[in-house]
């Protein structure tokens, strides 16, 4: 299977650039999407095809990266960002996740 | 507006079954493809299968096959997961997902659903 891999945690501070990365044990073409899950809430899709912003999803959210290496930004940070952040591939067979981000404020 | 509502927590015994359903309301069903999932606190996330409402066609992670099943009832349009032989390791939080298959990716997702299992 496709491994995942994600900084456990980061913290900033309100009205920073931020960055969360997810590396792929194998290409992933531009499979690859972003999900934000709030503590007792289901994941809520940001970004698929390693690019394109969701519906209603604030721009301040972008991603970018294609076959390895994958970028979440959020510029700038807001108090609301407060959550995990996971990367999903579905260009191998299984979908698989990475383990999560967890994003704090400072 | 695009919703899917899953049925309530479910206490097992140690080798039971438990079936959990995913009424969906908002878009049209019969031509949609719905996704389950596991996730376990970590918190990691695995993909279970799909099922596509239009057949009843199935895709099924290799580590979930024997374990889950996945049907539709399409005059209802909900989606349901059956689990079998239920151990300790099955004890997690299910969401059920609509999958876009463009990308396959999962832009509707249930509230989900806590199972555990306990004698």
């Amino acid at each position: 299977d496709t491994v995942l891999t994600q900084s456990p945690a980061l913290a900033v501070s309100p009205g920073e650039r931020v960055t969360i990365s997810c590396r792929a044990s194998e290409s992933v073409s531009t499979g690859m999407h972003w999900y934000q899950q709030k503590p007792g809430q289901q994941p809520k899709l940001l970004i698929y095809g390693a690019s394109n912003l969701e519906s209603g999803v604030p721009a301040r959210f972008s991603g970018s990266g294609s076959g390895t290496d994958f970028t979440l930004t959020i510029d700038p940070v807001e108090a609301d960002d407060t959550a995990t952040y996971f990367c999903q591939q579905s260009w191998n067979d299984p979908y698989t996740f990475g383990a999560g981000t967890k994003l704090e404020l400072k | 507006q695009v919703k899917l509502l899953q049925s309530g927590a479910e206490l097992v015994k140690p080798g039971a079954s438990v079936k959990l359903s995913c009424k969906t309301s908002g878009f049209t069903f019969s031509t949609s493809y719905m996704s389950w999932l596991k996730q376990v606190p970590g918190p990691s996330i695995e993909w279970i299968g799909w099922i596509y409402a239009g057949d009843g066609g199935t895709n099924y992670n290799q580590k979930f096959k024997g374990k889950a099943t996945l049907t539709v009832d399409k005059s209802s349009s909900t989606a349901y997961m059956d689990l079998s032989s239920l151990t300790s390791e099955d004890a997690a939080v299910y969401f059920c997902a609509r999958l876009i298959s463009s990308y396959d990716y999962f832009d509707y997702w249930g509230q989900g659903v806590m199972v555990t299992v306990s004698s």
